[in-house]
C-alpha cells in the first residue's frame, strides 16, 4: 500500500533554531500535503503541494514537492514556542483525493 | 474558510455503552465525510468514509457492526461507537473536503472517548 515514512520522529530545538523534517514514499504521491496537530485537537493544513518541484511557503514554512513525486520536506524558520506540537505529512490514497495517508508524525518541541 | 465541527470533544463512559460523535460541516455542503482514529503518540488512521445517503465504507480491518457510520444529510455524519469497551479508547477525528473549493480536507478538532 500506500506508506509515507516521516523522520525525524522527535526533535528538541532552542527558540530561533531553523526545522527540517521531510517525508518519503516508495509510491508516487500527486499530492502532498502537511498538516500541524496540537495537543487534543484536530490537524490544521499548514501547506498544500500540488506540482513536481513546486516550493511553497506559508510565513516561515516552507514545503517542496520532490521532483521524483516520491518525497517532499517541510521547514521552519526561526522557531517560536508555540511551533511546539505534532507535524504530519499526508498523500491521498489511490485516486481518490478524499482519502488521506499519514505519517508517523514528527513531535517538536522548542525550548526558550 | 471551511469549518468542520466534531461534538462531544470529550465523552467518558462504562464499558458496554454506546457513544455517539457527530460530525458537522458548518459552512459547506459534504457528499463524503471521513473517519479516523488515532491512539496516543501515533499517527491517524483511516477508518471509513462516509458517503451521504448510501453506506458507508471501511477500511480493512474496521469492524463495520462495532463503528456505525450515518451521513443522513450533506453536512452530517454520525460514528456510533457500539457496545465500546476500554480498547475502544482514543481519538476519534472526522474530516470534510469543501467540493466547491480547490482546498484539502478539513479536520474537526477531535472526539477523546474513555471507555472505563
Amino acid at each position: 500500500g500506500q506508506q509515507l515514512n516521516q523522520s525525524p520522529q522527535s526533535m528538541f530545538i532552542q527558540e530561533g533554531e531553523d526545522v527540517s523534517m521531510n517525508c518519503t514514499s516508495s509510491s508516487i504521491f500527486n499530492t502532498w500535503l502537511w498538516y500541524k496537530q496540537d495537543p487534543g485537537e484536530g490537524p490544521v493544513l499548514l501547506i498544500a503541494l500540488y506540482k513536481a518541484g513546486e516550493l511553497t511557503s506559508n510565513g516561515r514554512l516552507t514545503a517542496q514537492f520532490g521532483i521524483t513525486r516520491k518525497d517532499s520536506f517541510l521547514n521552519i524558520s526561526a522557531s517560536i514556542p508555540s511551533d511546539v506540537g505534532i507535524y504530519f505529512c499526508a498523500g491521498p490514497v489511490g485516486t481518490s483525493y478524499g482519502k488521506l495517508t499519514f505519517g508517523q508524525g514528527t513531535i517538536l518541541t522548542v525550548h526558550p | 474558510g471551511a469549518v468542520v465541527s466534531q461534538h462531544p470533544s470529550w465523552v467518558i463512559c462504562k464499558s458496554g455503552t454506546s457513544v455517539k460523535i457527530e460530525c458537522r460541516s458548518l459552512d459547506f455542503q459534504a457528499t463524503t465525510m471521513f473517519w479516523y482514529r488515532q491512539f496516543p503518540k501515533q499517527s491517524l488512521m483511516l477508518m471509513a468514509t462516509s458517503n451521504e445517503g448510501s453506506k458507508a465504507t471501511y477500511e480493512q480491518g474496521v469492524e463495520k457492526d462495532k463503528f456505525l457510520i450515518n451521513h443522513a444529510s450533506l453536512t452530517l455524519s454520525t460514528l456510533t461507537v457500539t457496545s465500546a469497551h476500554p480498547e475502544d479508547s482514543s481519538f476519534y477525528i472526522c474530516s470534510a473536503r469543501d467540493l466547491g473549493s480547490n482546498q484539502p480536507q478539513h479536520f474537526g478538532d477531535g472526539t477523546r472517548l474513555s471507555i472505563l
